[in-house]
């Protein structure tokens, strides 16, 4: 499968803790694009690269958040001291790096803070 | 905020023609129209896009009108496995996907 991968698929935690997601995206992609889901609503962007470097990040990023994407290939999000809010689908997309590609998107990692 | 409107549900029967209406009528001349769908648990799969010509794919075939200030997307002969959230996205070249609510497309037997 050569899609984008996201690991882990679940995640329960208790509040206060910290986790970490990984995303994988399509190997010839060079932007990769982290949203937030609730339930009944459709995804919000959080923040995105174009290879290492971070380009925008959604004022819904908190301090508590952070991304990296070391070397251009996987990405990481994780979230400090997590709150019941944080709560969501967190989704991995990728795309080429051309004004009107398409972004493709991973199964997401589901958090869930107890 | 999404640039959208959709109503918010539609069904259809099975083998028929699924026709999906958006509204876009503050659509920019640089900007594209996104189809994506997400089923229940998955993450939002990309369809078809357009900028004012229409597009035909293999999932789907995108209708934009001339003066661009709507479209829709058809689904030529619906399946179950088409019941699923569809979001209508006006995006600018390069940037974020703003998603609305979509509209939830039953198809029933």
């Amino acid at each position: 499968d050569t899609g984008v991968s996201q690991d882990p698929r679940h995640k329960i935690t208790k509040r206060g803790q910290n986790v970490t997601f990984r995303c994988d995206p399509i190997s010839e992609h060079n932007r990769l694009y982290w949203y937030r889901q609730t339930l009944g609503q459709g995804p919000e962007f959080l923040t995105y690269f174009q290879n290492e470097a971070q380009l925008e990040k959604s004022r819904l990023l908190s301090d508590r958040f952070s991304a990296e994407r070391p070397k251009g290939s996987f990405s990481t999000l994780e979230i400090q001291r997590t709150e019941q809010g944080d709560s969501a689908m967190y989704l991995c997309a990728s795309s080429f790096d051309r004004s009107n590609q398409p972004q493709h998107f991973g199964d997401g990692t589901r958090l869930s803070i107890l | 905020d999404a640039k959208t409107t959709q109503p918010p549900s539609m069904d259809c029967a099975e083998g028929r023609a699924a026709n999906l209406p958006c509204n876009h009528s503050t659509i920019s001349g640089n900007e594209y129209v996104y189809w994506y769908r997400q089923i229940h648990s998955q993450g939002p799969q990309y369809i078809i896009h357009g900028l004012k010509n229409n597009e035909t794919n293999e999932m789907a075939s995108l209708i934009i009108t001339e003066d661009r200030k709507s479209s829709t997307l058809i689904l030529p002969h619906a399946t179950l496995r088409d019941t699923a959230v569809y979001y209508c996205i006006v995006r600018p070249p390069g940037s974020r996907l703003t998603f609305g609510k979509g509209i939830t497309l039953s198809v029933r037997p």
